[in-house]
C-alpha cells in the first residue's frame, strides 16, 4: 500500500488554517497515523486510527477521513508547528513521503 | 518515563555487518511491541521492521527481508536490529520507536534519538 501526501510543502503564516492530504492506493478503513518532526528530531506522534489525538498534543490539530483519502488540519498555525508531517498506513506500516510546511 | 537510547551506530565498510541496540526503560518492555525505522540523510520516514512483545511475530519491510534481522531481549529490556551486507543506501539515522499494544498496532508512540549509521569505505 502506498501513500501520497499533498503537498509536498507549504508556506504558510502564524494563524493560517493548513491543510494536508494523505492518499492510499488502496483502502485502509481508519489504520492511518500522522506524525510531526523538527530538523534533527524523532518524529512525533500526533494522531492515530485518522483521528484520535495522541495525548498531550493540543486541539488545533485533527485528523479525518477514512479508506484512501486523509486530512490533517491544523486550525491555527502557530510558530511551534513550522515541522515536515508524516502519515504513516498501519496495514503494512509504511510512511508518505512528508510535507514540509515553513514559513 | 519512557526512555529509548539507541547505540551501535558508527562508520562501517560495504559488505559488513552491524547491529543495533535500543535499550528501553520507564515502561513494562516485555509487554510492548516494537519498531525500527530509519531516515536517510535530507530524506522521508522509512518503517523497517516490527516485534511482537514476546518475539514471536516479526514483520519486515520488503526491501528489507534478508538482509535485516529484529530481535529483543525481554530480560535485558533491549531491543535489537541485526545488518548483514550494509550497503551506501542503508546510510541513515535508525530510531528504536514503542508500539502501544504487545501485539503489534502499528505506529510509534515513543521514539528514541536515533543513531547514525555511516556506510562507508
Amino acid at each position: 500500500i502506498q501513500l501520497t501526501q499533498s503537498p509536498s510543502s507549504l508556506s504558510a503564516s502564524v494563524g493560517e488554517r493548513v491543510t494536508i492530504t494523505c492518499r492510499a492506493s488502496q483502502g485502509i478503513s481508519t489504520y492511518l497515523a500522522w506524525y510531526q518532526q523538527k530538523p534533527g528530531k524523532a518524529p512525533k506522534l500526533l494522531i492515530y486510527g485518522a483521528s484520535t489525538l495522541q495525548n498531550g498534543v493540543p486541539s488545533r490539530f485533527s485528523g479525518s477521513g477514512s479508506g484512501t483519502d486523509f486530512t490533517l488540519t491544523i486550525s491555527s498555525l502557530q510558530p511551534e508547528d513550522f515541522a515536515t508531517y508524516y502519515c504513516q498506513q498501519l496495514e503494512s506500516y509504511a510512511f508518505g513521503p512528508g510535507t514540509k510546511v515553513d514559513i | 518515563q519512557v526512555q529509548l537510547v539507541e547505540s551501535g551506530g558508527g562508520v562501517v565498510q560495504p559488505g559488513r555487518s552491524l547491529r543495533l541496540s535500543c535499550a528501553a526503560s520507564g515502561f513494562k518492555f516485555s509487554t510492548y511491541a516494537m519498531h525500527w525505522v530509519r531516515q536517510a540523510p535530507g530524506k522521508g520516514l522509512e518503517w523497517l521492521s516490527a516485534i511482537s512483545y514476546d518475539g514471536s511475530r516479526k514483520y519486515y519491510a520488503d526491501s528489507m527481508k534478508g538482509r535485516f534481522t529484529v530481535y529483543r531481549d525481554n530480560s535485558n529490556d533491549t531491543l535489537y536490529l541485526q545488518f548483514n551486507s550494509l550497503r551506501a543506501a542503508d546510510t541513515a539515522v535508525y530510531y528504536c520507536a514503542k508500539d502501544p499494544l504487545g501485539t503489534v498496532a502499528g505506529f510509534a508512540e515513543y521514539w528514541g534519538q536515533g543513531t547514525l549509521v555511516t556506510v562507508s569505505s
